[in-house]
């Protein structure tokens, strides 16, 4: 079987810097894609990925930017951390969009 | 726009209780509906999917019904236990969908 990994597990960062999380699936996904969690407020997508260097945004891609070189990687850049953030992010791969997702364990982040 | 409602933001059961949690759904087409669960520290996982060429979906005891009528996909279990505590999230998407739409969440609490 495949895995997504994503690293690092957890992120403190300070207000306005710049922070890079990555992703990484061994199943030969083609389809990738980055979300965030904040307590009570379920999932809300930031970037996709469809193949090797597509992007398309989600409703919350305001802030971040992302990276897609490889089909097996995803990087997601936070582009001026805000203080006192707290969220997870998760890291999903699928074969092709209508297929369900494989998640990632995520990224814990704190702005400080 | 495709949007997925779950009202209950906590439900907490005793061992071998019954368990319903509410989801209605709203979009144009007629979509896929998934149920992911999340246990602590773990991105969500798939517990069960329904298309439109089968109403009803089961996994593991839970039950999910798919309602055209009232764009409903409510979530049942007959008896639960305490490793079914955890967050479930009702999700929308298909082959029609560019990614997948998932509600706020329910976090269940099962007792001893």
């Amino acid at each position: 079987g495949g895995i997504i990994t994503q690293t690092p597990k957890f992120l403190i960062g300070q207000e306005g810097q710049k922070l890079t999380l990555k992703c990484q699936q061994n199943f030969n996904h083609d389809t990738m894609y980055w979300y965030r969690q904040d307590s009570g407020k379920g999932l809300r997508l930031i970037y996709y990925s469809i193949t090797e260097n597509d992007l398309q945004k989600g409703d919350l891609s305001e802030g971040y930017d992302a990276s897609r070189e490889k089909k097996s990687s995803f990087s997601l850049t936070v582009t001026s951390a805000q203080k006192n953030e707290m969220a997870v992010f998760l890291c999903a791969s699928s074969p092709d969009r209508a297929s369900d997702y494989t998640f990632g364990s995520g990224t814990r982040l704190l702005v400080i | 726009g495709n949007s997925v409602t779950q009202m209950q933001g906590q439900v907490t059961l005793s061992e071998e209780e019954f368990l319903f949690i509410n989801c209605t759904y709203s979009t144009t087409g007629y979509p896929t509906l998934f149920w992911y669960v999340q246990y602590p520290g773990e991105g969500p996982q798939l517990l069960l999917k329904v298309t439109t060429a089968n109403n009803k979906g089961s996994s593991r005891g839970f039950e999910a019904t798919y309602d055209k009528g009232t764009t409903s996909f409510h979530l049942q279990k007959a008896s639960v236990q305490e490793s079914d505590s955890a967050v479930y999230y009702c999700v929308l998407g298909g082959p029609n969908y560019n990614v997948l739409y998932f509600g706020s969440g329910t976090k269940l609490t099962v007792e001893p």
